[in-house]
């Protein structure tokens, strides 16, 4: 099975600063990887398709890339309401698989 | 817009059968161009993919469960279930009924707001 490994799993940060996670495939998923935002007591959202195609609505703090086995998520500049875990999701492979998620905090 | 509702016990002893049922709304069940997805979510192990079932019939479980699970689907109530035998505390979760846009670029959405459900006697 297809092995996606996130770092940070948690990280604090202030307001206004650029935020960078990293999502690694244990195997080549070309840019079949998706990002996205759970925040407490909801579902999961859809933030990025194809790992850098930013999903309709989303604002554009929000961002993607990579391809292969290394893709980055990054927030530009971090809002309050971004306080959420974040994962990866791979859709090369079945099974699909998400990485383990990120908590981003306000420091 | 779709939306998807699991519904089912919050409760279930070891052993014994969960059964969840997701009702879809503003869209039909009744196409194969969506493959209608149970996703968990626990403390430890994060979100699972539990698997999926086409409206044609054709399924695909997470070999990790697959001796336990089965989805299905009931058109004339435009709703998809999920039954998983067996259960133990370790399938204590949160459970998600989901539409997966099924040809590339493929993603979850949307998603049911999920149902937890406890095993112990």
């Amino acid at each position: 099975d297809m092995q996606m490994t996130q770092s940070p799993s948690s990280l604090s940060a202030s307001v206004g600063d650029r935020v960078a996670i990293t999502c690694q495939a244990s195997q080549d998923i070309s840019k079949y990887l998706n990002w996205y935002q759970q925040k407490p007591g909801k579902a999961p959202k859809l933030l990025i398709y194809d790992a850098s195609n930013l999903e309709t609505g989303v604002p554009s703090r929000f961002s993607g890339s990579g391809s292969g086995t290394d893709f980055t998520f990054t927030i530009s500049s971090l809002q309050p309401e971004d306080i959420a875990t974040y994962y990866c999701q791979q859709y090369d492979n079945l099974p699909l698989s998400f990485g383990g998620g990120t908590k981003v905090e306000i420091k | 817009q779709v939306q998807l509702q699991e519904s089912g016990p919050g409760l279930v002893k070891p052993s014994e059968t969960l059964s969840l049922t997701c009702t879809v709304s503003g869209g039909s069940i009744r196409t194969d161009d969506y493959y209608w997805t149970w996703i968990r979510q626990t403390p430890g192990e994060g979100l699972e993919w539990i698997g999926y079932r086409l409206y044609s019939g054709t399924t695909y479980y997470n070999p990790s469960l697959e001796s336990r699970v089965t989805i299905s689907v009931d058109t004339s109530k435009n709703q998809f279930s999920l039954k998983l035998t067996s259960v133990t505390a370790a399938d204590t979760a949160v459970y998600y009924c989901v539409r997966d846009r099924g040809s590339n670029p493929r993603w979850f959405d949307p998603w049911g707001q999920g149902t937890l459900v406890t095993v112990s006697s």
